[in-house]
């Protein structure tokens, strides 16, 4: 059962263009929603996270939109660059007391074209 | 300041056999989680051990099973392979007991024949 639906699958973006990748979830005991990049044969690294009392985070060219009531959430990535060209994960953290991990959706290709 | 350090970064394995990999977390970090992630998904939460106790545990087999030891380093162990344990497995780290801010180490490719 996937609980982070994440879209596109793949996405080409000219240089300078903004890249936009979609997530959505169900269950509204997530309570903290980051985004890792990953290059090939590295670990995820973390990008940006945002908590769901915040409709908007800034980190440089990297912007979270967070939809409480539609339970979506976006990453943004402005001015893109060929070095941002990676796979893209959004997650999400359950609130409650146990532990359960990151739930990861399934990733996003990112291409961008110089 | 080291990172998220595993090994080995590359195995290959039998069907059959057992494999154990290792993770050091931050210093500081007093949680430690794996992960299995196949080629082309979202890393799988398996484990995630808080001050040396397990304390979540994600849809894996009982062939699967990890400890964390009393400098916060941890293993995992993989017992009776199959071809379907081919992935990588990933570790991360972070300081309290829940998965935020979490930072992954650069995982130990395995590959079972």
């Amino acid at each position: 059962q996937q609980q982070v639906k994440q879209s596109p699958q793949s996405l080409i973006v000219q240089k300078g263009g903004i890249s936009i990748i979609n997530c959505a979830y169900e269950n509204t005991a997530f309570d903290y929603f980051p985004w890792y990049q990953q290059f090939p044969g590295k670990g995820p690294a973390l990008l940006i996270a945002i908590r769901p009392d915040v409709s908007e985070k800034k980190e440089g060219r990297f912007t979270i939109s967070f939809n409480k009531s539609a339970k979506q959430f976006s990453l943004h990535i402005m001015d893109s660059q060929p070095g941002d060209s990676a796979t893209y994960f959004c997650a999400a953290v359950y609130s409650g007391g146990g532990a359960d991990g990151l739930t990861f959706g399934k990733g996003t290709h990112l291409i961008i074209q110089p | 300041d080291a990172g998220v350090t595993q090994s080995p970064t590359h195995l290959i394995k039998t069907r059959g056999q057992h494999v154990t990999l290792r993770c050091s977390p931050i210093s500081g970090h007093k949680s430690v989680s794996w992960y299995q992630q196949v080629l082309g998904q979202g890393p799988q939460f398996i484990f995630q051990y808080y001050e040396k106790e397990e304390r979540g545990r994600g849809n894996f087999p009982d062939r699967f099973s990890a400890r964390q030891f009393p400098n916060y380093s941890s293993e995992l162990n993989v017992n009776a392979l199959l071809l379907g344990d081919s992935a990588l497995y990933l570790c991360a780290s972070s300081w309290g007991r829940r998965n935020t801010e979490a930072f992954f180490g650069q995982g130990t490719r395995l590959t079972v024949v």
